[in-house]
């Protein structure tokens, strides 16, 4: 089983930081990094993805960067709200038959 | 939820019992997918399928099998349910396996006593 190793595995951060998570591959086939947003209770819901032809896509204040060398990508979260918090998980997948690979999840907590 | 219901959405049975779980999705995607969520481990997957009667394993489908007889719905059995069973599942599907949105649905709350 490929994996992607994310971190940290929780974070608490102050309204109006940046959060940061981290995620790792080993598969060179991956070619599509989606993220996933999770609130108790319900079941997780893409947030943002990116694929290797860029290095960094931005929507409102999710951006995720992207370093195809070091086989890194990362999920900022610029300017965090208290209804940020949720657990974010990071997934890979080849474009192939292979389902998604996803990372063991990280649980942001916001405090004002 | 993308059109993906899961029933039922709380269950308490004990172990040795046979239990199944059943996810209907109204998209018409071709791939269906269960995961189970527990602390710590994050989503792993279960069994996939990738069409009608087409169904592989996932990362931890010792103790569970599916079934597909239809495009809109895939069911999880438990032929006999152990407490390392307690969990929560979710029922996924998607359009392409590894490069589009998976959609997922509400969950599942299964303890096993």
């Amino acid at each position: 089983q490929q994996q992607v190793k994310q971190s940290p595995q929780s974070l608490i951060v102050q309204k109006g930081g940046i959060s940061i998570i981290n995620c790792a591959y080993e598969n060179t086939a991956f070619d599509y990094f989606p993220w996933y947003q999770q609130f108790p209770g319900k079941g997780p819901a893409l947030l943002i993805a990116i694929r290797p032809d860029v290095s960094e896509k931005k929507e409102g204040r999710f951006t995720i960067s992207f370093n195809k060398s070091a086989k890194q990508f990362s999920l900022h979260i610029m300017d965090s709200q208290p209804g940020d918090s949720a657990t974010y998980f990071c997934a890979a997948g080849d474009s192939g038959n292979t389902p998604l690979v996803f990372g063991k999840g990280t649980r942001l907590s916001v405090i004002a | 939820d993308a059109g993906i219901t899961q029933s039922p959405r709380h269950k308490v049975t004990e172990t040795g019992t046979p239990v199944t779980l059943r996810c209907h999705q109204t998209e018409n995607h071709r791939y269906m997918y269960w995961y189970r969520q527990d602390p710590g481990h994050g989503l792993r997957l279960i069994h996939y399928s990738y069409g009608v009667k087409d169904t592989d394993k996932g990362e931890v489908s010792d103790g569970y099998s599916v079934s597909r007889s239809k495009t809109e719905d895939f069911l999880l059995t438990l032929e006999s349910a152990t407490s390392s069973q307690t969990s929560v599942y979710f029922c996924a599907i998607t359009a392409t396996p590894s490069g589009d949105e998976q959609f997922f649905g509400p969950g599942t709350r299964l303890t096993v006593l």
